[in-house]
């Protein structure tokens, strides 16, 4: 299995707190990203990095932001935590070239109350 | 906007059916990919196809990718309980930025013994 982990798995959080995800990876992967999953909507591409300190929106980066200050960790921090931002997080990691799997942690469960 | 259209969105079938799931686009990709998804953990890649017609088998799995390199299908044969989740389709992207993949929404598999 690709060495990736995310923290915490599970939060509950308040509306209007700032929340941080954590995304750890051991493989060396140059990119990064971070999906939210809803039903009805798939998996959805928040934020991606392609290198330490380079990063760039997705479709639905609207109240987050990420940052990657070392090739092993991609933060993604809610400013201030909304209800519809509750939902399963997913990290993921891929290398380059044509074919390039990705790899995806286990997820992280936010409620927003 | 929704580069990858997966279909159906729901299938319900019983033990020993054979099934197609499509992935279909109007984009041109490098590469496509299927990932398994069950509950609770992230999704799990299967198969990554990278030349147009190219077919790929994993055991009663058949993974076709299309000519013009816009399109996929996943059949399975003989369908088995431990087939049951969620499969997503993934196109990947040339240029810009590279190892972006795109995802569908999934193809939420349930099969009855």
């Amino acid at each position: 299995d690709a060495g990736i982990t995310q923290s915490p798995r599970h939060k509950v959080t308040e509306t209007g707190t700032p929340v941080t995800l954590r995304c750890h990876q051991t493989e060396n992967h140059r990119y990064m990203y971070w999906y939210r999953q809803d039903p009805g909507h798939g998996l959805r591409l928040i934020h991606y990095s392609y290198g330490v300190k380079d990063t760039d929106k997705g479709e639905v980066s609207d109240g987050y932001s990420v940052s990657r200050s070392k090739t092993e960790d991609f933060l993604l921090t809610l400013e201030s935590a909304t209800s519809s931002q509750t939902s399963v997080y997913f990290c993921a990691i891929s290398g380059t070239g044509v074919g390039t799997e990705a790899f995806f942690g286990q997820g992280t469960r936010l409620t927003v109350v | 906007t929704q580069l990858l259209e997966q279909s159906p969105q729901f299938l319900s079938i019983q033990e020993g059916e054979n099934l197609t799931v499509y992935c279909n686009s109007s984009s041109v990709f490098s590469s496509l990919q299927w990932y398994r998804q069950e509950p609770g953990e992230g999704p799990v890649l299967l198969v990554t196809v990278v030349t147009g017609g190219e077919v790929k088998k994993l055991k009663r799995l058949t993974f076709q990718f299309g000519d013009a390199r816009k399109d996929s299908s996943l059949h399975i044969t003989a369908a088995q309980p431990g087939d049951t989740g969620l499969y997503l389709c993934a196109g990947a992207r040339w240029g810009g930025s590279q190892g972006n993949l795109i995802f569908g929404k999934g193809t939420k598999l349930s099969v009855k013994p």
